[in-house]
């Protein structure tokens, strides 16, 4: 079956553009849940999707924001882009992110800000 | 929050040697997963193990919950395993330690 699909695969924005990425879980998972990979940050949490519902946050400014549909595809956007968005934005899905947590993870979206 | 460490942090490997990666995290959690980040960003499964052993191929994990740390083994590594091997211990999210990466040279 098909794995975790994310687009685009690169992006190169300008500082104060927003952006939005896509994911889609694998199919019959309906938790989504997004990372934020830097080299000085390591792996973040951003937040959780279940149910077209924000389920959990992670520590990050409000220009990060999040939805998913009733097809368990999620999105993520970045509003006022900033040098430091720089990242690899990684996107999980799991069977339902509390009894079945076993997450699968796409290809991620590599951005860049110039 | 929950604290997770992992060690070494780089370790380098001819062909064909064994090593052994290290997880150690602060406080209970309800799983814990390894992957392996392939050279172009994406995290690859390896073993979800809340505890207990489990084996795959030349890759093998061990999970201690009581003592809260879990081990992976690779045996007779190969170039292919080069790269950066992360834990991630399971809360309500998952938290990942800061990796270990792994070069191994023919």
């Amino acid at each position: 079956k098909a794995g975790v699909t994310q687009t685009p695969r690169y992006l190169i924005k300008t500082r104060g553009q927003q952006v939005t990425l896509s994911c889609s879980p694998i199919s019959g998972h309906r938790s989504v849940s997004w990372y934020q990979q830097t080299p000085g940050q390591g792996l973040q949490f951003l937040f959780e999707y279940f149910s077209e519902t924000q389920r959990n946050k992670g520590n990050f400014p409000g220009r990060f924001s999040g939805r998913q549909f009733s097809n368990s595809r999620s999105e993520m956007n970045v509003s006022t882009l900033e040098l430091g968005d720089s990242a690899l934005y990684l996107c999980a899905s799991t069977v339902d992110g509390r009894l079945n947590t076993e997450a699968f993870f796409g290809q991620g979206t590599r951005l860049t800000v110039v | 929050g929950i604290q997770v460490e992992q060690s070494p942090p780089d370790l380098i490997l001819q062909e064909g040697a064994n090593s052994t990666l290290r997880c150690n995290f602060s406080d209970s959690v309800n799983n814990l997963q390894w992957f392996h980040q392939n050279p172009w960003g994406q995290l690859i499964n390896l073993f979800y193990i809340p505890s207990g052993t489990k084996q795959n191929g030349r890759l093998s994990a061990t999970t201690v919950a009581t003592e809260r740390y879990s081990l992976l083994y690779i045996s007779s590594s190969q170039t292919t395993d080069s790269g950066v091997y992360f834990c991630a211990a399971d809360t309500d999210k998952l938290i990942f330690g800061t990796g270990t990466r792994l070069q191994v040279f023919p």
